[in-house]
């Protein structure tokens, strides 16, 4: 079957502008995850979906960051205001149940360039 | 401090080579992930465990949990093997992974 994919896979954007990033989770994962990569950086968490429960949004670095999971499938990560410091690769993953005991899938990330 | 410290930070190995790379960490967590990440590629999940020994092909993971570390081995290191090989924690509350910075490893013929 198909893997985590998102879209775009690579977005150049002007500073103070609004981007949307799309992830699609391998069917009938309930679990949903977001991390972002940076240049020197390493992988950060941002937000987690599971189910209909409430997000874990601790990972979110600014109120400019948001992101939302319609119908238990398809998210999608919104930067406001883009800022220089959040060019990175957006990575999305998904698993099979919640929690941290079950293995990642990952997407093969969106580079974002904020200009 | 970080909470996942990984070492060494870069490895350098002739084909053939065992290799090890070490893992430690200060939080408790659900499980640890060894994930792999070649130049310019995606991010490969290797192996999830929460106690003991796992091991897949020519990959060996193991973790210790009550000294709050695991190993990742690779025994007849292969070019192909080079990577960047990640190690990162559940939280407890199992919502996150918490992430090494990497061991680059690069094998040469």
């Amino acid at each position: 079957g198909a893997g985590v994919s998102q879209s775009p896979s690579n977005k150049v954007t002007e500073k103070g502008k609004d981007v949307e990033l799309r992830c699609d989770p391998i069917s009938g994962h309930t679990a949903l995850y977001w991390y972002r990569q940076s240049l020197g950086q390493g992988l950060e968490f941002l937000i987690y979906f599971q189910g209909n429960s409430a997000p874990d949004k601790s990972g979110l670095p600014s109120d400019r960051f948001s992101a939302e999971r319609t119908g238990g499938s398809v998210s999608t990560l919104t930067i406001q205001r883009t800022q220089q410091e959040d060019s990175a690769v957006y990575l999305c993953a998904s698993s099979f149940g919640g929690g941290g005991y079950n293995e990642q899938f990952f997407g093969p990330g969106t580079r974002l360039t904020v200009l | 401090k970080n909470e996942v410290e990984q070492s060494p930070q870069n490895l350098t190995a002739q084909e053939g080579e065992f290799i090890t790379i070490n893992c430690s960490y200060s939080v408790g967590i659900s499980a640890l992930h060894w994930l792999q990440q070649h130049p310019g590629g995606g991010i490969v999940s290797l192996f999830m465990l929460s106690s003991g020994k796992k091991k897949h092909g020519r990959l060996i993971a193991t973790i210790n949990i009550q000294e709050k570390h695991s190993s990742l081995h690779i025994t007849a290191s292969h070019p192909r093997d080079s990577a960047v090989y990640i190690c990162a924690v559940g939280n407890q509350a199992g919502t996150a992974l918490i992430f090494g910075k990497g061991t680059t490893l690069s094998v040469s013929s």
